[in-house]
């Protein structure tokens, strides 16, 4: 079956510790995401990618990195530079570049230990 | 004036209940419009497109007002499964940006 996987599922960080989160689909979509979810509060956008080797910073940028070097994948590094990282990781995936609909994958939990 | 406004919500109803919620946006050029379901700690799923002469699918019936800048969704008949965050999201229409959610707005049905 199709889908976009995410893992792991959960995951905790030390003080100053680099994480990675893996994002892989094959559903066959050029444009992928990454979206943090606090509490309470709506999907806020991380970074997004729209063809292989190419990536755009969405509105909290600061704090992570990404790379795009195979359509299928899409790692999201959580830096030490991310003073606040405890949230709901989500990556997405949408066939168009209209990006009007997103599959999203079943999400990370990042915790700081 | 936030981009994308929801009320948060909690919705308590009864099963049968008829309920709608609404969502304003600021950026009148945006062009598209869909709510997403959510149900918690895991991740949204798109549950209809919102177009602009209205549409419905079942249960579910999404409208659009572009004069007054909001959308609206109507759930009929409310089912406990119906129990989840239901997310408005705009496509601003916009190079270099992506869609925007808003924060949610939660609903729990009761028996």
């Amino acid at each position: 079956d199709g889908g976009i996987t995410q893992s792991p599922k959960y995951l905790f960080r030390k003080e100053g510790q680099n994480v990675t989160l893996s994002c892989e689909q094959n559903l066959n979509h050029d444009a992928m995401y990454w979206y943090r979810q606090d509490p309470g509060q709506g999907l806020r956008l991380i970074y997004y990618s729209q063809i292989v080797n190419d990536f755009q910073k969405g509105d909290i940028a600061e704090g992570y990195s990404v790379s795009r070097e195979k359509k299928e994948s899409f790692p999201l590094t959580v830096t030490s530079a991310q003073k606040n990282p405890t949230a709901f990781y989500l990556c997405a995936s949408s066939t168009d570049r209209r990006r009007e609909k997103l599959f999203f994958g079943s999400g990370t939990q990042l915790s700081v230990l | 004036r936030k981009e994308v406004e929801q009320d948060p919500g909690p919705f308590n109803v009864p099963e049968g209940a008829t309920v709608a919620f609404n969502c304003t946006y600021s950026n009148s050029a945006s062009q598209s419009f869909f709510w997403y379901r959510q149900d918690c700690r895991k991740e949204p799923k798109l549950l209809m497109s919102v177009y602009s002469s209205g549409n419905e699918d079942g249960r579910f019936t999404a409208q659009l007002n572009r004069a007054s800048q909001y959308i609206s969704l109507l759930i009929r008949d409310s089912k406990l499964s119906d129990s989840a965050t239901y997310l408005c999201v705009v496509n601003p229409n916009q190079a270099g940006t992506a869609l925007i959610f808003g924060k949610g707005t939660t609903l729990s049905v009761s028996s």
